[in-house]
């Protein structure tokens, strides 16, 4: 069965500090691979994406992800963490081809930033 | 531009009650999508309209009905409402296959 999993219920990390919110994923073929983040009482907003290419992405808020095939791994990473950074993240695959349109997410991590 | 929108926002029914859940994009996107997020599962897709016209079932379709109206509008129903549907649900768009954006949610409850 095709999955994501991101292993973190909870993230925390000091300000200023490197962040790093783990996935990895099992689904056949090529995937395209998103990270979302969701504030409280708010729907989710779109902050990555890879699709070919580089396997280091840049994304919104200074937020980057490195996708690793070899491993099904697609890690959310920021150099320096603001307390304003503390949300739920979630990490999603949409299967390529035909299950295009049936986007998997993972249960999410929610991140701690501390000042 | 406000993007995705969703009515209501808040909402109680009592076990057995019908509802339409309303969504709209101003965006010109093809695909559309409703999905339900419960705590510690992430969301879980009901039903997607891949392009006007279309629709199909996602991981959690029962006790759910939709209508794509037009390019716009996305409803999602709740013919007999159980307490098992108390969650968030959220509707989404996108460009063909790519990111999705998404509305504020509306919060459920079925008591």
């Amino acid at each position: 069965a095709q999955s994501v999993a991101q292993p973190e219920d909870q993230v925390n990390v000091a300000e200023g500090n490197p962040l790093t919110v783990k996935c990895t994923y099992s689904v056949s073929g090529n995937p395209y691979l998103f990270w979302y983040v969701q504030y409280p009482n708010r729907g989710l907003q779109f902050l990555l994406k890879y699709i070919t290419g580089d396997n280091l992405v840049k994304g919104s808020y200074g937020f980057e992800a490195e996708f690793n095939k070899s491993q099904t791994s697609f890690h959310l990473k920021k150099p320096s963490a603001l307390v304003s950074d503390s949300a739920l993240y979630f990490c999603a695959v949409r299967p390529s081809g035909t299950g295009g349109f049936k986007t998997i997410f993972g249960a999410g991590t929610r991140l701690f930033v501390k000042a | 531009n406000a993007g995705v929108t969703q009515t209501p926002k808040f909402q109680v029914l009592k076990t057995g009650q019908s509802m339409t859940l309303q969504c709209a994009q101003d965006m010109n996107h093809n695909s559309m999508y409703w999905y339900r997020q419960d705590p510690g599962m992430g969301l879980r897709l009901i039903y997607y309209s891949a392009s006007e016209g279309t629709t199909d079932k996602g991981e959690v379709p029962n006790g759910y009905n939709v209508s794509r109206l037009n390019k716009r509008e996305f409803s999602l129903r709740l013919e007999s409402a159980a307490p098992s549907q108390t969650s968030v649900y959220f509707c989404a768009s996108s460009a063909l296959s790519y990111e999705q954006y998404f509305g504020p949610g509306t919060r459920l409850t079925v008591t």
